[in-house]
């Protein structure tokens, strides 16, 4: 199987607060994606991050990519209840054209 | 404008049914996916095409049978169908490949009764 783990499965945490998500993988890949889910609803696209990078911002959010520990990490600063939702990060092959999800983290932003 | 639009958003269908889902995209994406989600579990990939073409089948039933009509548009034909068929199935597309970054539609929840 590509994908590997998310954690922590759960996360609640109190609004202005920042929240850290992980998630590794288990074969080299060719970009990594990380998706956010509100309840009963579709995914939306956070950010994209290639094999060759190591760090991408996008507004309050920060990601990090480890190729060589296989690992990926999503930061987001000062959370809002708005941001309440599952996360999940999805990788697509070196050589493959699937994008495999990762369990997923549920995140709790209480205010 | 990054929309992928499914219908019917929710469908409840009885075992000997035959019904459709629809996908739509108008971003000139030549790749398009139908993924199924169950409660609480991540996304799983069912069927991918690629310019038209399915290039990737992942041991789907038969009673699940994609279609791709055009660039824009995707099919997921339902027949015969289980109870444990009922789960959120959505719809992605991408530029070319899963290089890019793919974005999915709302979904539409589906019940076998």
């Amino acid at each position: 199987s590509q994908q590997g783990e998310e954690d922590p499965q759960a996360l609640s945490i109190q609004e202005g607060e920042n929240a850290t998500m992980n998630c590794s993988y288990k074969t080299s890949i060719n970009n990594l994606q990380w998706y956010r889910q509100n309840s009963g609803r579709g995914l939306v696209h956070l950010i994209l991050i290639r094999s060759n990078e190591r760090e991408k911002h996008s507004g309050r959010l920060r990601v990090t990519l480890d190729t060589s520990k296989k690992s990926s990490s999503l930061l987001i600063t000062a959370s809002r209840a708005a941001d309440t939702a599952s996360y999940f990060c999805a990788s697509v092959g070196e050589y493959g054209n699937k994008l495999v999800f990762g369990a997923g983290t549920i995140l709790r932003v209480k205010s | 404008d990054t929309e992928v639009t499914q219908t019917p958003k929710h469908l409840v269908m009885g075992m000997t049914n035959k019904k459709s889902l629809k996908c739509e995209q108008h971003m000139g994406h030549r790749a398009m996916y139908w993924y199924k989600q169950k409660a609480k579990k991540p996304p799983e990939l069912m069927f991918v095409y690629s310019y038209e073409k399915l290039s990737i089948n992942e041991s789907v039933p038969s009673r699940f049978s994609p279609e791709c009509p055009n660039s824009s548009l995707l099919n997921l034909h339902l027949h015969a169908l289980q109870p444990e068929d009922s789960a959120l199935y959505l719809c992605a597309s991408s530029q070319w490949n899963s290089g890019n970054t793919i974005y999915f539609g709302e979904g539409s929840w589906l019940t076998v009764v």
